[in-house]
């Protein structure tokens, strides 16, 4: 049963330009997480979705930051017009039945920013 | 305020021997998660080990074991015979019922020595 899968590991953009990163839970998970660790700190918490349906979004930025997880394919956590600060690593996580499920994390995507 | 503190930035161990870290934790609830996960070098998000918050036993997974005080607000993990390959950031987490955002700690570095 292969783990949670992000992709890419590694993304470089220039200030302006729109990150998209994706994320392919486990096997039979159905709820999805986003968090982001600056460094030397710990996760924070962005967003939490459902097979097409946004649970909560309380942790997420409220201007060019989005979230979703379509019926079909991975979910997909979009930065438009990405700034300096946004760079950061992107952990994804998955869990089969509800938020206090066991989450299982994926390697993470290391955003940069130029 | 749901809050997790790790105290020490950084242990180091030897091989072999016996080391606990600490983390403390803030909540009014009464039904929550705690985890310990690990962050090796390669940033993989590892889970250690689990406890929930209504059990008094304290959770073992082999070389892993925690000292979980429910008054205390504390949630310490030991680990034995200490290896090479533990070495890694150690964050304590919390999420309790009903509420979608895990909390994190800072995380704890540890090294092990040979």
């Amino acid at each position: 049963n292969a783990g949670v899968m992000q992709n890419p590991r590694h993304l470089v953009r220039r200030r302006g330009q729109e990150a998209r990163l994706r994320c392919s839970p486990m096997k039979g998970h159905s709820h999805v997480y986003w968090y982001r660790q600056l460094p030397e700190e710990g996760l924070k918490f962005m967003v939490y979705l459902q097979k097409e349906n946004i649970i909560d979004e309380s942790g997420m930025p409220k201007e060019r930051f989005s979230a979703e997880f379509p019926k079909e394919g991975p979910s997909i956590l979009r930065i438009q017009q990405v700034v300096r600060g946004d760079s950061a690593a992107y952990f994804c996580a998955s869990s089969p039945r509800q938020v206090t499920d066991t989450q299982y994390f994926g390697p993470g995507t290391r955003l940069t920013v130029l | 305020a749901q809050t997790v503190t790790q105290s020490q930035p950084e242990m180091s161990v030897q091989e072999a021997e016996t080391v606990t870290l600490s983390c403390t934790y803030d909540t009014s609830e009464n039904n929550y998660y705690l985890f310990w996960y690990k962050q090796p070098p390669s940033r993989q998000m590892i889970l250690v080990i689990r406890q929930e918050a209504y059990k008094q036993q304290n959770a073992t997974e082999n070389r892993f074991s925690v000292n979980f005080q429910k008054a205390a607000k504390s949630f310490s993990l030991k680990i034995s015979d200490s290896q090479l390959g533990d070495t890694a950031m150690y964050f304590c987490a919390f999420i309790w019922y009903n509420n979608n955002d895990m909390r994190f700690g800072a995380g704890t570095r540890l090294t092990v020595k040979p």
